[in-house]
């Protein structure tokens, strides 16, 4: 599977939205983008994934460049529940998800 | 309709004891993963496993971890002779489908090993 590049942390203010990036320069065609996140103390949780067209669900919205080789996870509106470690992952043929470091986000008050 | 279930959800064991972690995958899911964490990292694969089948064991280590999936109950992550090193958290997911870049992993809440 392919790497991803994602910054260690960021922070944001409760309301906000928050745009999380993800570089993936070695991507290849098959290969969908998805993003999870780990609430503290918690099992990871599916957000999001796509492979080229923007996708949006109820938690979150997927922008992804048009050459693949980055994409940016979008929290319209940030709550204090939105705290948490977001995993931007490459999955192809593999079954398996391979996590990164991930980002952490602080959201305040 | 339950989720992943994980048990015990914290399990403290002593040098040398064995740790038996248990995971339900979700109703009608029968495809079980197994992650480890270690305290302030990231999640590392472990093993991938079908009914009665292990299907990828690329991340398990080579002596002391087995892991089973029976054709019925859960599967279960076997921590023979433990050392503290073995200390994490351990979490297990399901899925519905086989092989496919779209499914979604559901993950449990994790099972907390404490080797003393």
């Amino acid at each position: 599977d392919a790497k991803t590049t994602q910054p260690n942390s960021m922070e944001s203010n409760e309301e906000e939205p928050v745009h999380l990036p993800c570089n993936h320069s070695t991507i290849s065609g098959t290969d969908y983008i998805h993003w999870y996140r780990q609430l503290p103390s918690q099992g990871p949780e599916y957000v999001i994934h796509g492979l080229t067209s923007n996708v949006n669900n109820r938690m979150a919205s997927l922008a992804i460049a048009e050459d693949r080789k980055s994409s940016t996870l979008i929290l319209h509106r940030a709550t204090l529940r939105d705290a948490a470690v977001y995993y931007c992952i490459l999955r192809g043929t593999t079954d398996k998800l391979i996590f990164g470091t991930g980002t952490r986000l602080q959201v305040f008050p | 309709n339950a989720g992943v279930m994980q048990n015990p959800r914290h399990l403290v064991r002593r040098r040398g004891q064995e740790a038996r972690l248990r995971c339900s995958p979700m109703k009608g899911h029968s495809h079980v993963y197994w992650y480890r964490q270690l305290p302030e990292e990231g999640l590392k694969f472990m093993v991938y496993l079908q009914k009665e089948n292990i299907i990828d064991e690329s991340g398990m280590p080579k002596e002391r971890f087995s892991a089973e999936f029976p054709k019925e109950g859960p599967s279960i992550l076997r921590i023979q002779q433990v050392v503290r090193g073995d200390s994490a958290a351990y979490f297990c997911a399901s899925s519905l489908t086989a092989v496919s870049p779209t499914g979604e992993l559901f993950f449990g809440e994790g099972s907390r090993l404490t080797v003393l």
